[in-house]
């Protein structure tokens, strides 16, 4: 089935300082990509969604200059956590759907960032 | 916009009895339900699904149910093992795109 390779799993980085995200389609292409953040114990909320070759759409209350995301092929897209802060700390997680109707969606393994 | 809520948020069974959880969503042009299951420090992953066009599905010890004129679907989980144990999400896709709006998910306890 198809698979979605997120690295890395865990990073802690130091205040200030930026962070890159990877999303890999391994044996499909991913025509459009979302990344989720997701707080303990709750849900997974949409950041912005992703499509090959175009910017990124934001949701709503997502700073776009802080959360950079680039979708330059159909097997990669990053997201780049700018300046990051301590209230950046969260689980990052990635899916990727092929063209179409929009079925058949496959997350990342997540991504446990700590900002310190 | 479409709005999803889930029931209950924590659910403890014992292991071999059926666990429910069930969802509601609001926007009636919706037409694909997912299921996932997020074990804790991994991402969600896809258990069952179901389309607008069927009222039931099922694989193996897990069902999937969908009302669509009372706009709920249901996840049914029977004989449950310890390894069912996870973070539950319910989902419904967003015709106006390609969003996917998750419930606020359901912790299910499967006690040995």
């Amino acid at each position: 089935g198809a698979v979605v390779s997120q690295h890395p799993s865990r990073v802690i980085c130091k205040s200030g300082t930026s962070v890159k995200i990877e999303c890999r389609s391994l044996d499909f292409q991913a025509t459009t990509m979302f990344w989720y953040r997701q707080f303990p114990k709750q849900s997974l909320m949409l950041m912005a969604t992703s499509n090959e070759g175009s910017k990124a759409t934001y949701e709503q209350g997502v700073e776009k200059d802080k959360f950079l995301i680039n979708h330059a092929s159909l097997t990669l897209s990053t997201l780049t956590v700018t300046s990051a802060h301590p209230e950046d700390s969260s689980f990052y997680i990635c899916s990727a759907a092929t063209g179409g109707a929009g079925y058949g969606y496959t997350f990342g393994s997540g991504t446990r960032l700590t900002v310190v | 916009g479409e709005n999803v809520e889930q029931h209950p948020s924590t659910l403890s069974v014992q292991e071999g009895d059926s666990a429910v959880i069930k969802c509601t969503y609001s926007d009636s042009a919706s037409n694909y339900f997912p299921w996932y299951k997020q074990e804790l420090g991994k991402g969600p992953q896809l258990i069952i699904d179901i389309r607008s066009n069927v009222g039931e599905k099922k694989d193996q010890r897990i069902a999937v149910t969908l009302n669509k004129t009372a706009k709920h679907f249901s996840l049914h989980i029977t004989e449950t093992q310890p390894e069912d144990s996870a973070v539950y999400f319910c989902a419904v896709l967003n015709t106006g795109g390609f969003k996917t709006i998750f419930g606020a998910g359901t912790r299910l306890f499967v006690k040995a």
